[in-house]
């Protein structure tokens, strides 16, 4: 089975502007998963989508949001870039909503000028 | 809430020899899943081994294993005849119902040829 995938890999934006990351889940799986990672915070978690529903939400403002499609790929958007919005932004599949091990994809590197 | 600490941040073996990394944790769930996973300079994140809490005996993958003390809310990782593609960071990580990940901080694992 192929892994999770993500696009682009590698993105630079300006302060003010919007971005769409996009994540492919493994086969089969149903849930999607997303986390920013930094320097300074570590691995925190932004939200996750279970059948095209947002099931949880963690404590970022609401310039974060993404969605989930019926095919459970999933796109995160982040609107009026702020610096602090450069990270690592990983995605995670797993089979079902609870209990479940979590799969990563490769991560997107956002780097907001 | 859901709480991880990984108190040391940095760690060194000698290429064939034994390390652990130690995790504690917090949860008021009675079920729950505790991970460790790898994050290499590629920045990918891998499962290294998983732990469900209602499980006596504790897992083994290999050349890893955990030491997992459910009274204790202790769970390490042991990593025996370490090679050097074990370097580098290792989160250890916990879910329950919401399926949320909570990460610790991480550590950084180097191995001495």
């Amino acid at each position: 089975k192929a892994g999770v995938t993500q696009t682009p890999r590698y993105l630079i934006k300006t302060r003010g502007q919007q971005v769409t990351l996009s994540c492919s889940p493994i086969s089969g799986h149903r849930s999607v998963s997303w986390y920013q990672q930094t320097p300074g915070q570590g691995l925190q978690f932004l939200f996750e989508y279970f059948s095209e529903t947002q099931r949880n939400k963690g404590n970022f403002p609401g310039r974060f949001s993404g969605r989930q499609f019926s095919n459970s790929r999933s796109e995160m958007n982040v609107s009026t870039l702020e610096l602090g919005d450069s990270a690592l932004y990983l995605c995670a599949s797993s089979f079902e909503f609870s209990y479940n091990e979590q799969f990563f994809g490769p991560g997107t590197r956002l780097t907001v000028l | 809430a859901q709480t991880v600490t990984q108190s040391q941040p940095e760690m060194s073996v000698q290429e064939a020899e034994t390390v652990t990394l130690s995790c504690t944790y917090d949860t008021s769930e009675s079920d729950y899943y505790l991970f460790w996973y790898k994050q290499p300079p590629s920045r990918q994140m891998i499962l290294v081994i998983r732990q469900e809490a209602y499980k006596q005996q504790n897992a083994t993958e290999n050349r890893f294993s955990v030491n997992f003390q459910k009274a204790a809310k202790s769970f390490s990782l042991k990593i025996s005849d370490s090679q050097l593609g074990d370097a580098a960071m290792y989160f250890c990580a916990l879910t329950g119902a919401n399926s949320k990940l909570t990460f610790g901080k991480g550590i950084t694992l180097s191995v001495r040829p």
